[in-house]
């Protein structure tokens, strides 16, 4: 089975801290994903990456970046946590091209900004 | 832009029955899959059933089925003899096709949260 995870279930961070949030898959997926999750909007992209090193902005980037340097971790970076951030962050990931279109997600870690 | 419709943000049923979640979406793009995925209280999100535009036939999953109407844009998910541990969070998404070398990005609806009754 594929399995994803996530670093924290929950975490508490102070407003101005800088936020990492940790993402590792075990099945050699070459596509990770950041996604955010807030009650009565669904999930949001935030951003993807198709390769390590390789990375695109989703549909609401502004206040966040990654990093992925190896090919089974994909971080998700608050530089300057603000307390609008504070929301659940599930990451996924899946194959890439038409080989399988299925994403896996992760637990999700569930962000409190003072 | 390709955007999901759930209007029904909270449902209820009662275990053994049948109940049908809707799902709507807009898009211009005639390769695409179309996905429900489920998310339990624990906030697992897990993969229920995938539809291929391409292919006429419904998807069906043990007790869960879709009804794709490609030309409605519709894509309902009916849960038959409804189970306390179906009671979760339900999301419709979208994603244009593989092919052209789209990287697979989903495109969620709002959710319907759904409670399965003893």
């Amino acid at each position: 089975d594929v399995k994803v995870t996530q670093s924290s279930r929950y975490l508490v961070k102070r407003t101005g801290e800088k936020v990492f949030l940790e993402c590792v898959q075990d099945m050699d997926h070459e596509n990770m994903f950041w996604y955010r999750q807030d009650p009565g909007l669904g999930l949001r992209l935030i951003y993807f990456s198709y390769d390590v090193k390789m990375k695109e902005k989703g549909d609401i980037p502004e206040g966040y970046s990654v990093s992925r340097e190896k090919k089974e971790r994909f971080s998700l970076i608050l530089e300057s946590a603000s307390t609008n951030q504070t929301s659940m962050y599930l990451c996924a990931s899946s194959l890439a091209g038409g080989r399988s279109v299925t994403q896996y997600f992760g637990p999700g870690t569930r962000l409190l900004v003072l | 832009a390709q955007t999901v419709t759930q209007s029904q943000p909270e449902m209820s049923v009662q275990e053994a029955e049948t109940v049908t979640l809707s799902c709507t979406y807009d898009t211009s793009e005639n390769n695409y899959y179309l996905f429900w995925y489920k998310q339990p209280p624990s906030r697992q999100m897990i993969l229920v059933i995938r539809q291929e535009a391409y292919k006429q036939q419904n998807a069906t999953e043990n007790r869960f089925s879709v009804n794709f109407q490609k030309a409605a844009k519709s894509f309902s998910l009916k849960i038959s003899d409804s189970q306390l541990g179906d009671t979760a969070m339900y999301f419709c998404a979208f994603m244009k096709g593989a092919y052209g070398g789209s990287q697979g990005n989903l495109i969620f609806g709002k959710g319907t949260k759904l409670s399965v009754k003893p």
